[in-house]
């Protein structure tokens, strides 16, 4: 258990739909990250927050967006759902600003329908 | 596009032997570091080494990390069923260090 959780574990919706995936960092870690997992991707970068702020963004697409609260815990919004946005999305948190060691959570299995 | 590419693309061993994988990255770094990932799970982190290292052990894992040749790999050593999983390398020279870039993965079966 890495000790970052993310809520829901599984989502079905539909296409044009938006849902809201949470996560809640390991205590005492202050950088938040997204990352998205799909079959053709692979795992790739969305975007991180540090201590509430943006810190660097990945791909994620302009119908994403995400924020970290005071209280440390991120959302990521997806709207506009598409078929192709079905894939793992995985939160992971750090101490630091900068990469080191990434607490991964056990991701959210969106499916787009 | 990938930053590091993992080679093989899947091994296929039997219990007690060495499985190793190699990792190619394409920009300079800061550290390098190995996650597992079992089957639509999680990642869980290995190890991490530094661009000022050339060899990191941990357990039955061994690191090793060519700056030179912008590569590294990834040593288990006495395999077990139980380390039947995806694993990948990540690297954090690409995003200012504030993230990491993973390979494509390798899938390690360890038939018993």
């Amino acid at each position: 258990d890495s000790g970052v959780t993310q809520t829901p574990k599984h989502l079905i919706t539909a296409t044009g739909q938006r849902v809201t995936l949470r996560c809640s960092p390991r205590s005492g870690d202050l950088s938040v990250y997204w990352y998205q997992q799909s079959l053709d991707q692979g795992l790739q970068f969305l975007i991180q927050y540090y201590n509430g702020e943006e810190r660097a963004k990945g791909n994620i697409l302009e119908r994403f967006s995400a924020q970290q609260f005071p209280d440390l815990h991120s959302e990521l919004n997806l709207s506009s759902l598409e078929l192709g946005d079905s894939a793992l999305y995985f939160c992971a948190s750090s101490v630091g600003d900068f990469s080191d060691t990434q607490y991964f959570g056990p991701g959210t299995r969106l499916t787009v329908l | 596009s990938q930053q590091g590419e993992e080679d093989p693309q899947a091994l296929s061993i039997q219990e007690g032997e060495n499985a190793t994988m190699n990792c190619s990255y394409k920009t300079s770094i800061n550290n390098l570091q190995w996650y597992r990932q079992n089957s639509g799970r999680g990642l869980v982190h290995l190890i991490l080494i530094r661009s000022n290292e050339r060899e990191k052990h941990s357990g039955r894992l061994r690191v090793t990390l060519d700056t030179s040749k912008k590569s590294s790999s990834l040593l288990i050593t006495a395999s077990r069923a139980a380390d039947t999983a995806s694993y990948f390398c990540a690297t954090d020279g690409t995003t200012g260090r504030r993230a990491l870039t993973f390979g494509s993965g390798t899938r390690l079966q360890v038939q018993p």
